[in-house]
């Protein structure tokens, strides 16, 4: 079935320093993406989203980059912090009446003091 | 707004046995989902509903049963626990706008061990 992947199980980063996180999606209908970060013991948390008819969206420190061509959406994170260890997934969701959000198994961001 | 609320915070259940997890929403949500969670695993959608008196199957259904008689409820029954079904289960609601639905907020989890 169609699936949404990430690269990189852990990724280790300085603090300071940017992060950034990757993940593909093979489902070409999917046209709207979430990102969440997901804490030890709590729900996942909202972080940032954007549609298929947007290439970068910019929050507060986060940037989501979205890339049809090659199905590919990543997350930059400026700036990283310790709090922002966690582990971060990334959803699709085809945008129809059922609204079905496909998770993909996560990637571990540590923050080296 | 208390948000996305989850009950209870951890059981333990015995082969056979039969529960009931709570879920529920104070934002006027339509959209509410079920979703199951492994060790290192992503989420994975069990049932969600587009609004009252409607549900659907989600990626792994078996085993489970919802409801939703009002907008603010969603309930997950297990009829016949399984050791299987140890895991960590969210619930989640979604509202709309401008006829899209909006990103799901995730309640705090139920960690469930079945024995």
């Amino acid at each position: 079935g169609e699936s949404v992947g990430l690269h990189l199980p852990t990724l280790s980063v300085q603090e300071g320093d940017n992060s950034i996180i990757n993940c593909a999606y093979s489902n070409s209908a999917s046209d709207y993406f979430i990102w969440y970060k997901q804490e030890s013991g709590k729900g996942p948390q909202f972080i940032i989203d954007i549609r298929s008819n947007m290439d970068k969206r910019q929050g507060q420190r986060v940037t989501v980059l979205l890339n049809k061509t090659v199905k590919h959406l990543s997350l930059q994170i400026a700036a990283t912090q310790p709090g922002d260890s966690a582990v971060y997934f990334c959803a699709e969701n085809i945008m129809d009446s059922s609204y079905k959000l496909i998770f993909g198994s996560g990637t571990r961001l540590l923050v080296r003091p | 707004n208390a948000g996305v609320t989850q009950t209870p915070k951890f059981q333990v259940l015995k082969t056979g046995q039969s529960m009931t997890l709570q879920c529920a929403q104070d934002m006027n949500h339509e959209y509410m989902s079920w979703y199951r969670q492994d060790p290192g695993m992503g989420l994975r959608l069990i049932h969600y509903s587009v609004g009252a008196g409607i549900t659907d199957q989600g990626e792994v259904p078996n085993g489970y049963n919802v409801s939703r008689s009002t907008t603010e409820d969603f309930p997950l029954r297990l009829l016949s626990a399984a050791p299987s079904q140890t895991s960590v289960y969210f619930c989640a609601s979604s509202g709309t706008s401008g006829g899209r639905w909006e990103t799901q907020y995730f309640g705090p989890g139920t960690r469930l061990l079945v024995l």
